[in-house]
């Protein structure tokens, strides 16, 4: 199974802040990757698909990029309700792995 | 609208068995692959398995792979998974997710997710 990593694994902002995640897989995986966002207590909510895609609905600030085996996720601007752990996934190949997390919280 | 509602979780021995349900309403079943996702207490997020829209194409996370069987009825619009030899490892909130299809024609992006159903394996 392809496995991916997220650095940081946590890390403190304050709004306004440009924020940035990066998920790392230890295969290529072309462009095959999401991004989902997770409060406590709530469900994973999609941001980014095919790596660099905005999901409908979601905020300008969120912006993915990367391809092959490295890639970020960028908040522009971080908002408090920004505040929350974000996962990276992998759809290139069976089976299906997300990334460790990344908590973002409020400094 | 779309929606997800899962059912049947709840406390089971290690070794014993469970099924629990996604009912999806809000959009034509048959068009989407569906996947489950669980998350242990305080952890992260773990893919378990996936099923096409037809439900001829399986695929499992190699945790689950011989243990846990994925189905559904599309007359009924729900989707199961079936879960046998069950080990206090396999506690968690179990999602439920749409997989719609990407612009490469894969049926792999979980766009609408459920609000579980907790499993717990304890003696």
């Amino acid at each position: 199974a392809i496995q991916l990593t997220q650095s940081p694994s946590s890390l403190s902002a304050s709004v306004g802040d440009r924020v940035t995640i990066t998920c790392r897989a230890n295969q290529g995986i072309s462009s095959a990757l999401a991004w989902y966002q997770q409060k406590p207590g709530k469900t994973p909510k999609l941001l980014i698909y095919d790596a660099s895609s905005l999901e409908s609905g979601v905020p300008s600030r969120f912006s993915g990029s990367g391809s092959g085996t490295d890639f970020t996720l960028t908040i522009s601007s971080l908002q408090p309700e920004d505040f929350a752990t974000y996962y990276c996934q992998q759809f290139n190949s069976y089976p299906l792995t997300f990334g460790p997390g990344t908590k973002v919280d409020i400094k | 609208e779309v929606q997800l509602l899962e059912s049947g979780g709840g406390l089971v021995q290690p070794g014993g068995s469970l099924r629990v349900s996604c009912a999806a309403s809000g959009f034509t079943f048959t068009s989407y692959a569906m996947t489950w996702v669980r998350q242990a207490p305080g952890k992260g997020l773990d893919w378990v398995s996936a099923l096409s829209g037809s439900g001829d194409n399986t695929y499992y996370a190699d945790s689950v792979e011989g243990r846990f069987t994925i189905s559904r009825d599309n007359s009924k619009n729900t989707l199961y998974l079936q879960m046998n030899s069950l080990r206090a490892e396999d506690t968690a909130v179990y999602y439920c997710a749409r997989a719609r299809k990407n612009p490469s024609g894969w049926y792999r992006i979980n766009d609408y997710w459920g609000q579980g159903t907790l499993v717990t394996v304890s003696s």
